[in-house]
């Protein structure tokens, strides 16, 4: 089982230019997340999915949008690219309940210039 | 809404030394989980431990070990004979009942272990 994978690992962009974050998990888990982990603040939510069809916004939702077709995949776009999204972005998954662990991504790097 | 405090932002200590790790939460909730995760210079999220509200049994794995204590709102990790390996950042987390999809995290403690 490869658990849950991000893609790209790097990525930079000029600002306003447009990308999608891919993650995509092979466990079978119900809900989904995007964090981003900005120095000194730890990690924050920006969406969440709970199913298919099914997403919600978190703590710093503004700049990203997200759909979930497949149990599968989650992604993450950005829209317009500003330099205050230059962070590392974590996706996750995990089971149902809250007493469950997130398992996480790699993470993803990405720089706006 | 959730918090969770970590006031140590870095830490440094001499291999072999003990060290414990502070985490201070808050929630309106009596029924919620804690966790900790470690991030190793490598970057990636490590799941190390969960526990629920209602279990202040203490726990001990190798030479890691966690109190959890409701009267004080605090669930400290404290690592035993400290190694080079265990040099990462630390993260105290929270979850509510109804679903492990929102983890409230705290900024993290950077531990350096010095040979």
């Amino acid at each position: 089982n490869a658990g849950v994978t991000q893609t790209p690992k790097f990525q930079v962009l000029k600002t306003g230019q447009s990308m999608t974050l891919q993650c995509a998990q092979d466990m079978n888990h119900e809900y989904m997340s995007w964090y981003r982990q900005d120095p000194g603040m730890g990690l924050r939510l920006i969406h969440y999915s709970v199913g298919a069809g099914i997403t919600d916004q978190g703590e710093v939702p503004n700049g990203y949008n997200v759909s979930r077709s497949t149990t599968e995949d989650f992604p993450l776009r950005l829209l317009s690219a500003a330099p205050s999204q230059t962070s590392v972005y974590f996706c996750a998954s995990s089971r149902g309940q809250g007493d469950q662990p997130q398992h996480f991504g790699d993470g993803t790097r990405l720089s706006i210039l | 809404a959730q918090k969770v405090t970590q006031a140590q932002t870095e830490i440094s200590v001499v291999e072999k030394e003990d060290v414990t790790l502070d985490c201070v939460y808050e929630t309106r909730d009596t029924t919620y989980y804690l966790f900790w995760y470690k991030q190793p210079p490598s970057g990636e999220l490590v799941f190390l431990i969960r526990r629920n509200s209602f279990d202040e049994q203490n726990e001990i794995s190798g030479r890691y070990s966690w109190n959890f204590q409701k009267s004080t709102s605090s669930f400290n990790f404290t690592i035993t004979a400290s190694q080079v390996v265990d040099s990462a950042v630390y993260f105290c987390a929270t979850s509510i009942r109804a679903g492990s999809y929102q983890l409230t995290f705290g900024k993290g403690t950077k531990l350096s272990v010095i040979p």
